[in-house]
């Protein structure tokens, strides 16, 4: 069966430095990965989608950025972190298809509060 | 662009039957979800309709309405673990199964 793996659950950081999480799927190949952002309250808010290797489409300007070094593997990353990174982030995976809706599985979590 | 609207909150008794609706705007529409989350947690999957109708999974259903852009939430013999959000979402054109999600209901069971 198919997991989703997503660390650390929480995080404190400064403003101003980096930020790195990760995400890892097994069990599937060649799945689409997504990193959503959600505040405090709110909905979910898609930053991020990868269909493969090395392939990342960003939906909003942002101070973030995301890779894909390996098919089961998506990162999320920030030079340097604003106080408006504060979130919960959630990575997400569904199989691999460029048009057939299927459904999205989400990891854990990780808690971000920026100070 | 696409707009969903779900009602912030909403409260009920144990036992009883409520219905969470959802209504969408979009440019174009390819299905339409549910997910469950509970407070501090990921959401996790409870329906998906992308033709006009009920589909039933047990407690849940959940309908579906495209030509008025209208789906709603049944969720019966409501339990207290039944107290979460619960967000709409829908699937635009363009495939690579990208979602926009609506804020969310929080429902509240009492006993």
């Amino acid at each position: 069966s198919q997991t989703i793996h997503q660390w650390p659950a929480t995080l404190v950081q400064p403003v101003g430095s980096p930020l790195s999480l990760e995400c890892t799927v097994e069990g599937t190949s060649n799945p689409n990965l997504y990193w959503y952002r959600q505040a405090a309250g709110r909905g979910l808010q898609l930053l991020f989608y990868s269909v493969g290797i090395g392939q990342i489409s960003s939906e909003v300007p942002q101070n973030l950025s995301a890779s894909r070094p390996q098919d089961r593997q998506f990162i999320l990353s920030s030079k340097k972190l604003l106080l408006s990174d504060s979130g919960f982030y959630l990575c997400a995976w569904s199989e691999w298809s460029s048009s057939r809706e299927d459904i999205q599985y989400f990891g854990a979590g990780t808690r971000l509060s920026v100070l | 662009g696409q707009n969903i609207d779900q009602p912030t909150e909403m409260t009920a008794t144990e036992g009883a039957i409520v219905q969470i609706n959802c209504t969408y705007q979009t440019s174009g529409f390819n299905g339409l979800f549910w997910y469950q989350q509970h407070a501090g947690e990921a959401p996790t999957f409870l329906s998906y309709n992308v033709l006009d109708g009920l589909e039933e999974k047990g407690r849940f259903s959940s309908f579906l309405s495209r030509s008025k852009g209208y789906s709603y939430l049944l969720l019966k013999e409501l339990q207290m673990k039944d107290s979460a959000s619960y967000l709409c979402a829908v699937s635009p054109p363009g495939g690579y199964n990208k979602l926009i999600f609506g804020a969310g209901t929080r429902l509240a069971v009492h006993p």
